[in-house]
């Protein structure tokens, strides 16, 4: 069975350009979560989807972000404008069930915004 | 909101020998605390985890401890091989609650042959 799957492993941008990160999570997971990990520092939660709703999106850094679920499936994470402090390690997790039990992590996405 | 410290940021030592990696929560609701790995190129993968009713678990050559009263968890790596370099997590979370993982800064474990 195929794991968390996340589109690209590395993108390089301008400032003030966009960039969409794709997670496709394992099969039957209705649970998708996006976190982000800037050098050195934690793994910070950003959100949390259950099937296409988004159920917390408190960890959201601001209006620049925006991420969909449509249908349930994959996701996406657009950033627009990228701005320098968005560069960092974007991860996508899923999981069977709610209320706990393990994160199934992609390899991530490298965002670096020049 | 719930904040996880974890230390040290870097660990290294000599293979054989034994590696603590220490963690405390601020949440005294949190009840879930996995640890992950996270392997150069790779995702973190949960390595072991331990609920607020347990005081202490194994598997293998890892451990995990919860002191409840004091909020903080250890992991212990025993016999350690070079294989366990990495950077590990240390999380926690409210599990009847849904919460989202709140992930410490990570440790990167280095283990020297």
């Amino acid at each position: 069975e195929a794991g968390v799957t996340q589109f690209p492993s590395h993108s390089v941008i301008e400032k003030g350009q966009t960039v969409t990160l794709r997670c496709d999570p394992i099969s039957g997971h209705d649970n998708l979560y996006w976190y982000r990990r800037v050098m050195g520092k934690e793994i910070k939660f950003l959100l949390h989807f259950v099937k296409e709703s988004k159920q917390d999106e408190s960890g959201m850094p601001n209006n620049r972000f925006l991420a969909e679920r449509t249908g349930g499936t994959y996701s996406t994470l657009k950033v627009q404008p990228a701005e320098l402090e968005d560069s960092g390690v974007y991860f996508c997790a899923s999981s069977l069930y709610l209320s706990t039990g393990e994160l199934f992590f992609g390899e991530g996405s490298r965002l670096t915004v020049l | 909101g719930e904040n996880v410290e974890q230390h040290p940021s870097t660990l290294s030592v000599q293979e054989g020998d034994s590696a603590v990696i220490k963690c405390t929560y601020s949440d005294s609701a949190s009840n879930y605390f996995p640890w992950y790995k996270q392997e150069l190129g790779k995702g973190p993968q949960l390595i072991i985890d331990i609920r607020s009713n347990v005081g202490e678990k194994k598997d293998q050559r890892i451990a995990v401890t919860l002191n409840k009263t004091a909020k903080h968890f250890s992991l212990h790596i025993t016999e350690t091989q070079p294989e366990d370099s990495a950077v590990y997590f240390c999380a926690a979370s409210i599990s009847q609650a849904g919460t989202a993982l709140i992930f410490g800064k990570g440790t990167t474990l280095s283990v020297s042959s």
